[in-house]
């Protein structure tokens, strides 16, 4: 069952444009949102993550957005860059559940 | 370098066969956890242990069973193989007993293909 919806499965952005990627999760118990950066051959990283107190959270170039009544979350990377170019993946869970639920990954190409 | 390490890197193996999945986990890293990726299901939680006894469980199938020996590293063991268990499996680990808040670090992975 996928309980988290990740869109889109593919995104092209030129260097320096802004790559947004969305998710949106179904179950309300839900309150960590990690976003996970994968390079080929690599296993994932963790990149940001956001609790549902805040709306927004900042880390360089990379801003999470959270929309609690929406069920809605999403990842903007600012001033992409050709190094940007990896699969995003979003995830949830219930705090300290462990069980981790995963988009379906979205594949990131920057374009120089 | 994550520090997680997996081996083998690649395997392949027939249908009905059984296969062990190796992990060491970041020095000083009392919890593992193994994840299955894969092109259908996509990225998918099996089984979580802290400092030896299993924490969570997520969608493992009973086919599957792993463990996480004294000296912290963990096996995953994969019986009676199917050919829809052809994946990457990873294998990560973090300080922390929980997930939440703390960075899980992920190894390079296994590629498993049974054929």
């Amino acid at each position: 069952q996928q309980q988290v919806k990740q869109s889109p499965q593919s995104l092209i952005v030129q260097k320096g444009g802004i790559s947004i990627i969305n998710c949106a999760y179904e179950n309300t118990a839900f309150d960590y949102f990690p976003w996970y950066q994968q390079f080929p051959g690599k296993g994932p990283a963790l990149l940001i993550a956001i609790r549902p107190d805040v709306s927004e959270k900042k880390e360089g170039r990379f801003t999470i957005s959270f929309n609690k009544s929406a069920k809605q979350f999403s990842l903007h990377i600012m001033d992409s860059q050709p190094g940007d170019s990896a699969t995003y993946f979003c995830a949830a869970q219930v705090y300290n559940n462990n069980d981790m639920r995963f988009g379906a990954g979205t594949r990131l190409t920057v374009k120089p | 370098d994550s520090g997680v390490t997996q081996t083998p890197k690649h395997l392949i193996t027939a249908t009905g066969q059984r296969v062990t999945l190796r992990c060491s986990p970041r020095s000083g890293d009392l919890s593992v956890y193994w994840y299955q990726q894969s092109l259908d299901q996509g990225l998918q939680f099996l089984i979580q242990y802290y400092n030896g006894e299993e924490r969570a469980k997520g969608n493992i199938l009973e086919r599957f069973s792993a463990q996480q020996f004294p000296d912290l590293h963990s096996e995953l063991n994969l019986s009676s193989l199917e050919l829809g268990d052809s994946a990457l499996y990873f294998c990560a680990s973090s300080a922390n007993r929980d997930t939440s808040g703390n960075t899980i670090y992920f190894g390079e992975g296994s590629w498993l293909t049974v054929v």
